[in-house]
């Protein structure tokens, strides 16, 4: 069985900081690895992915996440972090043999001016 | 595309009543999902569907749970008779082909909030 992992129930970080949101993940053969967001009272929007290729994936408003095969883990990343970015973050895993995604718990972040 | 349309925003009802939530995926869009999310366990996919069809409701959680798709417009979730511990966001949730091969976005409507008195 496929599962994700977010440590951290909250991230708080001050407007400007870089900031990280962990992810761990376990799945069976190669992962497809997924970060959602969600604003208040809106639904998960896709933020990036990694399905293959280069480990660090560029996504939506700055975003990064960095694919690490022996730590089995997708970090989300951003280098400066905005106000506006405070939301919950979602990680979430599939197989390549399956087309259900499994969702971590998420993580709030909030950044503080 | 307005995206994922989902309906009610909000639903209050009392224990034991009938609750028919609903859900208009995107036009062209041939997978649709059904998540709950609370506080206690986060998002659970309840079941899916791939062109109208129903592929996996291992997901809902008891019989009082029904889902339909009568046609690639229009999907209900059912919960009859509904309880207190029903009470989360149900979200609706669409994608062509399955994530992660094509398009591996999944999207999600804003969700009906129901309480269960």
């Amino acid at each position: 069985a496929q599962s994700v992992a977010q440590p951290e129930d909250q991230v708080n970080v001050a407007e400007g900081n870089p900031l990280t949101v962990k992810c761990t993940y376990s799945v069976s053969g190669n992962p497809y690895l997924f970060w959602y967001v969600q604003y208040p009272n809106r639904g998960l929007q896709f933020l990036l992915k990694y399905i293959t290729g280069d480990n660090l994936v560029k996504g939506s408003y700055g975003f990064e996440a960095e694919f690490n095969k022996s730590q089995t883990s997708f970090h989300l990343k951003k280098p400066s972090a905005l106000v506006s970015d405070s939301a919950l973050y979602f990680c979430a895993v599939r197989d390549n043999a399956g087309n259900m995604l499994t969702f971590g718990g998420g993580t709030r972040l909030m950044v503080k001016p | 595309d307005a995206g994922v349309i989902q309906s009610p925003r909000h639903e209050v009802t009392e224990m034991g009543q009938e609750v028919t939530l609903r859900c208009k995926p995107i036009s062209g869009h041939d997978y649709l999902f059904w998540y709950r999310q609370t506080m206690m366990r986060g998002l659970e996919l309840l079941i899916y569907f791939n062109n109208n069809v129903p592929i996996d409701d291992s997901g809902m959680p008891e019989d009082r749970f029904s889902a339909k798709m009568p046609n690639a417009s229009f999907s209900t979730l059912k919960i009859q008779p509904s309880e207190p511990r029903d009470s989360a966001v149900y979200f609706c949730a669409s994608s062509f082909g399955p994530p992660g091969e094509g398009s591996e976005k999944l999207f999600f409507g804003s969700g009906t909030q129901l309480s269960v008195l």
